[in-house]
């Protein structure tokens, strides 16, 4: 069975820092482009960023770039998200999901996100 | 940044209905589009890939059709599972960018 299994998320004051965790399971990591999706309190799905398979590749939405860092170790089935200079805005529960299957490692139009963790929560408060 | 726009917002229905929601992008992604099923306290569920694939383990009665900037989501005959929070995502472009979603409650 596929599980992705997110953990790292809290309360943390503003301007502080997080690191999120995702710890995968059933799937080969190192075949499948991994994403964050945050997901507001009461909102909609926001993706917030994604690393390719081979780790060299990385995306961010405006909002967090220059704060968050993307990163990954297919050897430890891992994804992880370093969370910097957080901001009340980015509270939210926090989502690891994995892209489309990637064969080879070779990623052609996956960005669909067809596993998902169960979320961590994030809140910035004071 | 593609914006997506879902209507309707909300959408009461009964079981049995057949349901038809419709996202659109503010530019052509050509079909690399997605829809998710969100029910509460859970986390999203892949439905649709590229406007009309349907994922494994997904019934037959959802489908997507579309290209473009126009698609829909259909549910042939609304069964009592379905009543939930339906996303459209699209993966043509980054940052990639979701739908404001649509609450498909009962009627």
């Amino acid at each position: 069975d596929v599980q992705l299994v997110e953990s790292g998320g809290g309360l943390v004051q503003p301007g502080g820092s997080l690191r999120l965790s995702c710890v995968v399971s059933g799937f080969t990591l190192s075949n499948y482009e991994m994403n964050w999706v945050r997901q507001a309190p009461g909102k909609g799905l926001e993706w917030v960023s994604n690393i390719s398979t081979s780790e060299t590749i990385t995306h961010y939405v405006d909002s967090v770039k220059g704060r968050f860092t993307i990163s990954r170790d297919n050897a430890k089935n891992s994804l992880y998200l370093q969370m910097n200079s957080l901001r009340v805005e980015d509270t939210a529960v926090y989502y690891c999901a994995s892209g489309g299957h990637c064969p080879n490692g070779v990623c052609q139009h996956t960005g669909y996100l067809q596993h998902w963790g169960q979320g961590t929560l994030v809140t910035v408060s004071s | 940044d593609i914006q997506m726009t879902q209507s309707p917002s909300t959408l009461s229905a009964s079981v049995g209905d057949r349901v038809i929601i419709t996202c659109r992008a503010s530019q052509s992604i050509s079909g690399w589009l997605a829809w998710y099923q969100q029910k509460p306290r859970r986390a999203p569920k892949l439905l649709i890939y590229k406007a009309s694939t349907l994922e494994s383990g997904v019934p037959s009665r959802f489908s997507g059709s579309g290209s473009g900037t126009e698609f829909t989501l259909t549910i042939s005959s609304l069964q009592p599972g379905d009543f939930a929070k339906y996303y459209c995502q699209q993966y043509n472009s980054y940052p990639w960018t979701f739908g404001q979603g649509t609450e498909v409650e009962i009627k």
